[in-house]
């Protein structure tokens, strides 16, 4: 149980197009997601939350309007890099929290290269 | 604000030896969970233990055990009888027991290499 899928695994879009990224929750209902980027061999960093039917909360530092999350239902997130860089090249993570439960399941990620 | 600290960027063990990686953390919290998290190549990020602020009892998971020190704010990750699929970069995560949208704060990562 507690199977998150990401989708595509794969990305390769030129500059300035946008790419769409989702995040499913197989086996159960995710109340909360959430979006991480990780460069190599470093940590995650926590992007944004999402709670389904209500708007993302940002972390400080992260663009609301380069990063559009949407948490359209209780299985579903979805995050779109709007006009994408080559800086916003990178890996992707999305997981999901069961809700009242205290661990997180992370999807397989989503590698973005902008060209 | 709460901080994860894991002071060693590398470690290698030998196959079949035991290994312990070290995580400290910061938090004026009474309640809280901790998480090991590894991640392999694939970058497929996959729970390997959970504890529990209020529980004394370590936990355990098969070759996989704890030594929490909540005095201490101390949370090493001993791992037994190490395989090779074990080599992965390990995380160590914290989260508040009441914090909306159940932020979890990582560590900056332990590399595991197993040597055969």
């Amino acid at each position: 149980g507690a199977v998150v899928s990401q989708h595509p695994s794969w990305v390769i879009c030129k500059s300035g197009t946008s790419v769409k990224i989702e995040c499913r929750s197989l086996d159960f209902q995710a109340t909360t997601m959430f979006w991480y980027r990780q460069f190599p061999k470093q940590s995650l960093m926590l992007m944004a939350t999402s709670n389904e039917g209500s708007k993302a909360t940002y972390e400080q530092g992260v663009e609301k309007d380069k990063f559009l999350i949407n948490h359209a239902s209780l299985t579903l997130s979805t995050l779109t890099v709007t006009s994408a860089h080559p800086e916003d090249s990178s890996f992707y993570i999305c997981s999901a929290n069961l809700a009242g439960r205290e661990t997180q399941y992370f999807g397989p990620g989503t590698r973005l290269l902008v060209l | 604000a709460q901080t994860v600290t894991q002071s060693q960027p590398e470690m290698s063990v030998q196959e079949a030896e035991t290994v312990t990686l070290s995580c400290t953390y910061d938090t004026s919290e009474s309640d809280y969970y901790l998480f090991w998290y590894k991640q392999p190549p694939s970058r497929q990020m996959i729970l390997v233990i959970r504890q529990e602020a209020y529980k004394q009892q370590n936990a355990t998971e098969n070759r996989f055990s704890v030594n929490f020190q909540k005095a201490a704010k101390s949370f090493s990750l001993k791992i037994s009888d190490s395989q090779l699929g074990d080599a992965a970069m390990y995380f160590c995560a914290y989260r508040p027991l009441m914090e909306y949208g159940n932020k979890l704060v990582f560590g900056a990562g332990t590399i595991l290499r197993v040597k055969s």
